[in-house]
């Protein structure tokens, strides 16, 4: 199973652009990245998934390179509702397992 | 995205009862649903994967006979903590597969259980 590893806290302002960068180095060829993201007391809450290159919705950007071994989530315009923990998860393809790690602290300053 | 719901949201039970937590796929089938715990401050462990018609599977170091999961329906899935001790206090928070997208897991807001 892919173990991930992201920075523990990062900091930001109002308006500004955030990239959280988690790295998995024993991605399978299957294995999906997804990216969480949760609030206090709340379950988390999908934010975007690829498999490589790059993946944009309406909240996120998702940065892939070609070797797969890391990734990017891009947050345009951060906003004080944007503080929260966000995990970087590669899932078990054929079982669906997903592990989560400590994940990143964000918090966003006004 | 897809909506999973968790009854009760937050309980408080007495030590050496039995309490159930329910989790509901709402706008899909899951074949699959997970159980998830997680102490505060801490990352969400994965405690078991329950599997609609068949047993769960269990993650190790999570005893099967304390933490009973049944997956009788397609949108349906119960975890009992049975004989509920202080310890067992945490947030348990379910997911659910949406088979329609692959890899993709919907939580649910999860539920708040304190022993006394």
């Amino acid at each position: 199973l892919a173990k991930t590893t992201q920075p523990i806290s990062m900091d930001s302002y109002e308006g500004q652009e955030v990239n959280i960068t988690c790295s998995h180095n024993n991605i399978a060829t299957n294995d999906y990245i997804t990216w969480y993201q949760q609030f206090p007391s709340q379950g988390p809450r999908f934010i975007i998934q690829g498999y490589k290159t790059k993946v944009t919705n309406e909240v996120a950007s998702l940065f892939i390179p070609a070797d797969r071994k890391s990734s990017t989530l891009s947050l345009p315009r951060v906003s004080l509702s944007d503080t929260a923990v966000y995990y970087c998860l590669v899932g078990d393809s054929t079982l669906g397992r997903l592990y989560f790690g400590r994940g990143t602290q964000l918090t966003v300053w006004p | 995205g897809a909506v999973v719901s968790q009854h009760p949201s937050w309980v408080i039970c007495k030590s050496g009862t039995s309490v159930k937590i329910e989790c509901r796929s709402l706008d899909f089938q899951a074949t699959t649903m997970f159980w998830y715990r997680q102490f505060p401050k801490q990352s969400l462990m994965l405690m078991a994967t329950s599997n609609e018609g068949s047993k769960a599977t269990y993650e190790q170091g999570v005893e099967k006979d304390k933490f009973l999961i049944n997956h009788a329906s397609l949108t349906l899935s119960t975890l009992t903590v049975t004989s509920a001790h202080p310890e067992d206090s945490s947030f348990y928070i379910c997911s659910a597969r949406n088979p329609t997208s692959k890899e993709t897991q919907y939580f649910g807001p999860g539920t708040r259980l304190l022993v006394l």
